[in-house]
């Protein structure tokens, strides 16, 4: 079956204004989560949604949201884009239970200039 | 709070050989879960293999093996017969196992592996 769909897979945005990216996890997945990836910070959680609703959040300002729709297909958004906002940005997409792996997509990279 | 913690930024092994990526961690948790993945250069994270802290057998997975141990806290990762396709960034993470955190993973900050002919 396919795998967890990113896009897009590269872009390029200038300081102050908002980007959205899309993930579309495994058909039957029902948790998705998002992952910053950058050389200074490593992989840090972004946040958590299962059903439709926000389970988790990690420690980023208020400018990073995200939302699930009812096909479990997800979007984060970043408005107001920084210098330091540039990075691997990676969903990943597991069924919820305990013990179930996550399974990432190839990241969208962002490029903020 | 759990913390993540590869000592080895980067690790060469010639082809054919066994190599063993070093992670150990920390938690307060009783019940948690630790992975392994496997960053190539183009980005996707891929799972190579899990183990349970309750798990009593240590995880194998074909070529890769956790070699767990509780007391000591650590999980490293054994890769038998090394090819050069295994050449990667490698990440240990774990997970608490409360509901609510399922989804979220704390990684370490990887270790580049490379495999030479």
């Amino acid at each position: 079956k396919a795998g967890v769909t990113q896009t897009p897979r590269y872009l390029i945005k200038t300081r102050g204004q908002q980007v959205t990216l899309s993930c579309s996890p495994i058909s039957g997945h029902r948790s998705v989560s998002w992952y910053q990836q950058t050389p200074g910070q490593g992989l840090q959680f972004l946040f958590e949604y299962f059903s439709e609703t926000q389970r988790n959040k990690g420690n980023f300002p208020g400018r990073f949201s995200g939302r699930q729709f009812s096909n479990s297909r997800s979007e984060m958004n970043v408005s107001t884009l920084e210098l330091g906002d540039s990075a691997l940005y990676l969903c990943a997409s597991s069924p919820g239970r305990n013990t179930g792996e996550l399974f990432f997509g190839e990241g969208s990279r962002l490029t903020v200039l | 709070a759990q913390k993540i913690t590869q000592t080895q930024p980067g690790m060469f092994v010639q082809e054919k050989e066994a190599v063993t990526l070093d992670c150990t961690y920390d938690t307060s948790d009783q019940s948690y879960g630790l992975f392994w993945y496997k960053q190539p250069s183009s980005g996707e994270m891929i799972f190579l293999i899990y183990q349970g802290s309750y798990d009593e057998q240590n995880a194998t997975e074909g070529r890769y093996s956790l070699n767990f141990q509780k007391a000591r806290k650590s999980a490293n990762l054994v890769i038998s017969a090394s090819q050069l396709g295994d050449s990667a960034m490698y990440f240990c993470a774990m997970r608490a196992r409360g509901s609510s955190t399922l989804g979220r993973l704390y990684f370490g900050r990887g270790t580049q592996l490379t495999v030479w002919p």
